[in-house]
C-alpha cells in the first residue's frame, strides 16, 4: 500500500531560521499534497496545499515544494515564529484506493 | 459555522462495554473519515465513506465499526473495545478524497 515517509521526527530552530520537513511518497498516482498543523491539544489543520500540475506554492512565510520524478514533496517555513512551533503532519491520497495516508508527524520547536 | 463535531470529547471505559463516538459535518461533505492518533505513529485512517450507505475500510479498522445512514454523520462503533484501542479519535470530511479535510475537535478515549 502507500507508504508516506516524514522526516525528520523532531526539528528545534532558532526564532527567525528557516525551517524544511520533507515527505516521500510510493503511489504515483497521487496527485493532492496537503500539510496539516496540529497545536498542542488540538485537531489538525490545513495550512497549505499542493497539486500534481505544479512545482511550487507560496503562501507568506510558508512553501510546498513538489518533485514528482522523485515523488517527494517539502514544507518550507521562512522567519520562524515561537507560534509555528507544533506537530506537522503531510498526507497523499492513494488515488485508487480512495484512502489517505498520513506522515508519522515532525515535531518543530522553534526556540525564541 | 461550517464544523466538524464529535461527542463525546472524553471517554473512559471497560474492556468489552460497546460504545459509539459520534460526528456530524453540516458542509454537505462527501468524503468523511475516522483516524487514530498514537505517538509516532501519526494519524492512521480506519474506516472511511465516499457517500451515503457507501463506506470502506482504512488502513487499521479492526475492532470498529461504521455506518453512513445519513450524509452528515458518520458515527464510529466499538462493538467489544479492548485497551489497545485506547487512542486519540478524529473524525474529519471534505469534498472529496483530493480536498482540503475538517477534523473534529477529538476523542480522547481510554480503554481499561
Amino acid at each position: 500500500g502507500e507508504n508516506v515517509e516524514q522526516h525528520p521526527s523532531t526539528l528545534s530552530v532558532q526564532e527567525g531560521d528557516s525551517a524544511v520537513i520533507k515527505c516521500t511518497y510510493s503511489d504515483s498516482a497521487s496527485n493532492y499534497f496537503p500539510w496539516y498543523k496540529q497545536e498542542l491539544g488540538k485537531r489538525p489543520q490545513l495550512i497549505i496545499d499542493i497539486r500534481s500540475n505544479v512545482g511550487e506554492k507560496k503562501d507568506q512565510r510558508i512553501a510546498v515544494t513538489l518533485n514528482k520524478t522523485a515523488k517527494h514533496f517539502s514544507l518550507h517555513i521562512t522567519e520562524t515564529q515561537p507560534e509555528d512551533s507544533a506537530v506537522y503532519f503531510c498526507a497523499a491520497p492513494r488515488v485508487g484506493y480512495q484512502k489517505v495516508t498520513f506522515g508519522t508527524g515532525t515535531k518543530l520547536q522553534v526556540i525564541p | 459555522e461550517a464544523q466538524v463535531t464529535q461527542n463525546p470529547r472524553y471517554l473512559i471505559t471497560v474492556t468489552g462495554k460497546k460504545l459509539t463516538v459520534t460526528c456530524s459535518q453540516n458542509m454537505n461533505h462527501e468524503y468523511m473519515s475516522w483516524y487514530r492518533q498514537d505517538p509516532g505513529l501519526g494519524l492512521r485512517q480506519i474506516y472511511y465513506s465516499m457517500n451515503v450507505e457507501v463506506t470502506d475500510k482504512g488502513d487499521v479498522p479492526e475492532g470498529y465499526k461504521v455506518s453512513r445512514k445519513e450524509k452528515r454523520n458518520f458515527p464510529l462503533i466499538l462493538e467489544s473495545p479492548s485497551p489497545n484501542q485506547t487512542s486519540l479519535y478524529f473524525c474529519a470530511s471534505s469534498l472529496g478524497l483530493a480536498k482540503t479535510q475538517y477534523f473534529g475537535p477529538g476523542t480522547r478515549l481510554t480503554v481499561t
